[in-house]
């Protein structure tokens, strides 16, 4: 099965830089997603790694490390915009479901 | 596009009452979810339909049924509601076609049962 472990909340000021770490135990998956939700909203897909590495997408970057069983989402020069949950989730072989993280509160404060 | 549609976006319900969730995607999508996201739970899978005519249970799929009644829509079930229900819940669809399966969202229902 599939087990994905994120800290709970994080506050950060305009500008400032976070880190949001995923820690997964699962038998074998495709890659690491993550999903930014607003207060009130739905889930809206951010990035992917099928890979080991960095993958950049603007003010955001997502790392994933295969054999540390780890990935990180960030964020960078913060925008209150981006006040959100930050949900990481694998796509585990042989079916085409998403397991998510409990996810992480990112407040923004000027 | 209009994406993904859930009706309604609220409902109050007594205990014992059954109701039915609804949901229509029109991106030509194989595959449809639906997910409980309770605070400090994540979103939990209830049900998916990885293609048309399929059905299969989730991580939380008691007291609840689903029908995939052509390829746009996926209802969702209550027979009996329970306290326990009150959540909010997400529809969700993708093509299932790459690795990332990354998924579309509608905007919720959110469920109270009293």
């Amino acid at each position: 099965g599939q087990s994905l472990e994120q800290p709970s909340e994080v506050t950060a000021v305009e500008g400032a830089i976070v880190q949001i770490n995923c820690t997964y135990q699962t038998s074998g998956f495709y890659g690491l997603s993550w999903y930014q939700q607003h207060d009130g909203g739905a889930p809206t897909f951010l990035s992917y790694n099928g890979l080991d590495g960095l993958e950049e997408t603007g003010r955001f970057s997502s790392f994933l490390s295969r054999s540390d069983s780890y990935g990180y989402l960030l964020l960078q020069e913060l925008q209150m915009k981006d006040s959100a949950s930050y949900f990481c989730a694998v796509s585990p072989y042989g079916n085409n479901r998403l397991a998510f993280g409990k996810g992480n509160q990112v407040v923004v404060i000027p | 596009n209009a994406g993904v549609t859930q009706t309604p976006k609220f409902q109050v319900l007594k205990t014992g009452q059954s109701m039915t969730l609804q949901c229509a995607q029109d991106m030509n999508h194989n595959s449809m979810y639906w997910y409980r996201q309770d605070p400090g739970m994540g979103l939990r899978l209830i049900y998916y339909s990885a293609s048309e005519g399929t059905t299969d249970k989730g991580e939380v799929p008691n007291g609840y049924n689903v029908s995939r009644l052509n390829k746009r829509e996926f209802s969702l079930r209550l027979e009996s509601a329970a306290p326990s229900q009150t959540s909010v819940y997400f529809c969700a669809s993708t093509d299932g076609r790459t690795d990332y399966n990354e998924q579309f969202f509608g905007p919720g229902t959110r469920l109270t049962v009293l």
